[in-house]
């Protein structure tokens, strides 16, 4: 069974620089789905980086990056330029092969940032 | 506006108290999920639908029935609440299998 791996509980960051969140997972399939998402205090989950594996050019949005390494099984976030904004819960999560678009979450990573 | 409603917002419930929670979908969706989320534990997936009339069990669907009757909606029944079942719980539908569209969460907490 595949499973998702955030070793992280809790990260901080200064207002303005750089942080990497770190994920890992366990699959024995080819091809699937990795996300990235957003959970403020208003308990919203939002969509911030999705990445397909058969791609091997990591995603991008805008100050938002991942690092995908296939071989490792290895999905970090880089958030660059932090905002107060970014401060929130972050799940990474695997959608699983097949025809039911089952996801599977990592236990999350609260980002604090600091101003 | 589109999207996911989730009804009730907030919910206490006394152990043994049955209730449905209502998910709603005005995108025509074929996809919809419940997820509970606990801390240090992430969101974990209780059951599922393909489709209007089809169900399926997650990851953890002891103590939860669900319903698809209608494609736009999925309900999750609690039978006999436990104090186990407080957490939150998240609806979710797709319509591609790789964009997802959650609910705002309900809150509920079994005493």
């Amino acid at each position: 069974a595949q499973t998702v791996t955030q070793s992280q509980p809790e990260m901080s960051v200064q207002e303005a620089e750089t942080v990497t969140l770190s994920c890992t997972y366990d699959t024995s399939e080819s091809d699937y789905y990795l996300f990235w998402y957003k959970q403020p205090p208003s308990r919203q989950m939002i969509l911030v980086i999705r990445q397909e594996a058969y791609k091997q050019q990591n995603a991008t949005e805008n100050r938002f990056s991942v690092n995908f390494q296939k071989a490792a099984k290895s999905f970090s976030l880089k958030i660059s330029d932090s905002q107060l904004g970014d401060a929130a819960m972050y799940f990474c999560a695997y959608r699983v092969e097949g025809n039911t678009g089952k996801l599977i979450f990592g236990q999350g990573t609260t980002l604090q940032v600091k101003p | 506006n589109a999207g996911v409603t989730q009804t009730p917002k907030f919910r206490v419930l006394k152990t043994g108290q049955s209730m449905t929670l209502l998910c709603a979908q005005d995108m025509n969706h074929e996809y919809m999920y419940w997820y509970r989320q606990d801390p240090g534990m992430g969101l974990r997936l209780i059951h599922y639908s393909v489709g209007e009339g089809t169900t399926a069990k997650g990851e953890v669907p002891d103590g939860y029935n669900v319903s698809r009757l209608k494609k736009q909606n999925f309900l999750l029944g609690l039978e006999s609440a436990a104090p186990s079942q407080t957490s939150v719980y998240f609806c979710a539908s797709s319509y591609t299998r790789v964009g997802y569209t959650f609910g705002s969460g309900t809150r509920l907490t079994v005493v």
